[in-house]
């Protein structure tokens, strides 16, 4: 079955490093999201992408963060300045395009582990 | 703006039991979907069910099946026969059906379901 596959599955870094997160998204989907978890937190929507540009974000996703969809396959999360309060889990998930239940459903990735220290 | 309500925290059953997770929701958006996503410990978030506002019959999916009341804007997920295995996190989640497949999920707080033997 396919699935979205993030990489690093956890990663440690200094306060003001910058980070990149990497995902690759179901091959045939179109829309691309990235959402976090603090610990013991809901999930929170942070950016959506799609025809390689930002289609909604929260306000959360302030000008710390980028996204980008480098290649065909990957879909990176950059936070340029690391905070403390960035520790989280961060996911990637993805959608085909349309209505139904075949086009609404959003997939995730296992998320990735960000601890800031 | 939409709102996800998940009254209840933490529950306990006995296994083979039928379980009812709670979810209210708040949208003044015509046309919306709803979703049920688990978490176990490990993290990752496991798509359950979905259910289209304009879905004229409940959605079902093995021993998942999602009860929704549009009148009363509840969308309770009940899971049939429970198991060990179905412990973890349970999300309630919901947006807009714009068509376009952009826009992100907003999530409830989650229950917390622990299967006893």
């Amino acid at each position: 079955e396919p699935e979205v596959t993030q990489t690093p599955s956890h990663q440690v870094t200094q306060m003001g490093q910058e980070v990149i997160l990497r995902c690759v998204p179901i091959s045939n989907h179109l829309y691309f999201y990235w959402y976090r978890q603090i610990l013991g937190q809901k999930v929170e929507f942070l950016v959506s992408f799609y025809n390689n540009e930002i289609s909604e974000k929260s306000e959360i996703f302030d000008d710390q963060f980028s996204v980008e969809r480098p290649d065909g396959s990957n879909f990176t999360l950059k936070i340029r300045s690391t905070k403390l309060e960035d520790s989280a889990m961060y996911f990637c998930a993805s959608s085909f395009r349309g209505q139904g239940l075949s086009g609404n459903t959003i997939y995730f990735g296992e998320g990735s582990w960000l601890t800031v220290v | 703006a939409q709102k996800i309500t998940q009254t209840q925290p933490g529950m306990f059953v006995q296994e083979k039991e039928a379980v009812t997770l709670d979810c209210t929701y708040d949208t003044s958006d015509p046309s919306y979907g709803l979703f049920w996503y688990k978490q176990p410990s490990s993290g990752e978030m496991i798509f359950l069910i979905y259910q289209g506002s304009y879905d004229q019959q409940n959605a079902t999916e093995g021993r998942y099946s999602l009860n929704f009341q549009k009148a009363r804007k509840s969308a309770n997920l009940v899971i049939s026969a429970s198991q060990l295995g179905d412990s973890a996190m349970y999300f309630c989640a919901m947006r807009r059906d714009s068509g376009g497949g952009a826009d992100g999920l907003t999530f409830g707080k989650g229950t917390h379901l622990i299967i006893q033997p």
